[in-house]
């Protein structure tokens, strides 16, 4: 089953606008990270924030994070026509629920920034 | 560095029919990772390596088989192909201490029909 649930599953802005994408899980959790995945192609990190931290930013990428409420948000700031991409969230939860280093994926967020 | 490729990038079978899809990274990475990723869908992990010569089973293993007689390569197999595999499968690949971001090769299009 996912992990991760992201909402909304597909989000439509104008060009400039802000984007943010939530996504919620269910178990203890080592870093949740975002990653980007641009049609036909593979997933790109972006950014991984660690349990311990509640808020993160990279470039036009705000992430932060709830563990008492098991959410996370990715803000995405005066976005750009090239932004149009599906937007997942992972969690890793260092193996201490699953028993192995490996990410569990949500289902994603579409995004289409429209020119 | 070509970070992390996948052979081939489609391909057609037919039921019955067995393939292998071949993941290769060029980063030293120790861990190695297969999904698949069905419509609509997120990730779903396959098998995984955390170093040559040793797999593990993931969420959903039933149907596959996975090789990692080098550390740079990672082969999963398809015995018996059967239309519920019709998937797109991805290859990735990280550093086990460090940096937890993995890299993920361009995906293979798998269609059983």
């Amino acid at each position: 089953s996912q992990q991760g649930e992201e909402d909304p599953q597909a989000l439509s802005i104008q060009e400039g606008e802000n984007a943010t994408m939530n996504c919620s899980y269910k178990t203890s959790i080592n870093n949740l990270q975002w990653y980007r995945q641009n049609s036909g192609r593979g997933l790109v990190h972006l950014i991984l924030i660690r349990s311990n931290e509640r808020e993160k930013h990279s470039g036009r990428l705000r992430v932060t994070l709830d563990t008492s409420k098991k959410s996370s948000s990715l803000l995405i700031t005066a976005s750009r026509a090239a932004d149009t991409a599906s937007y997942f969230c992972a969690t890793d939860d260092g193996g201490l629920d699953t028993g192995r280093r490996a990410l569990t994926f949500g289902s994603g967020t579409r995004l289409q920034v429209q020119p | 560095n070509a970070g992390v490729t996948q052979t081939p990038k489609f391909r057609v079978l037919k039921t019955g029919q067995s393939m292998t899809l071949l993941c290769a990274q060029d980063m030293n990475h120790e861990y190695m990772y297969w999904y698949r990723q069905d419509p609509g869908m997120g990730l779903r992990l396959i098998h995984y390596s955390v170093g040559e010569g040793t797999t593990a089973k993931g969420e959903v293993p039933d149907g596959y088989n996975v090789s990692r007689l080098k550390k740079q390569n990672f082969l999963l197999g398809l015995e018996s192909a059967a239309p519920s595999q019709t998937s797109v499968y991805f290859c990735a690949s990280r550093i086990s201490r460090g940096r937890d971001e993995q890299f993920f090769g361009p995906g293979t299009r798998l269609t059983v029909l």
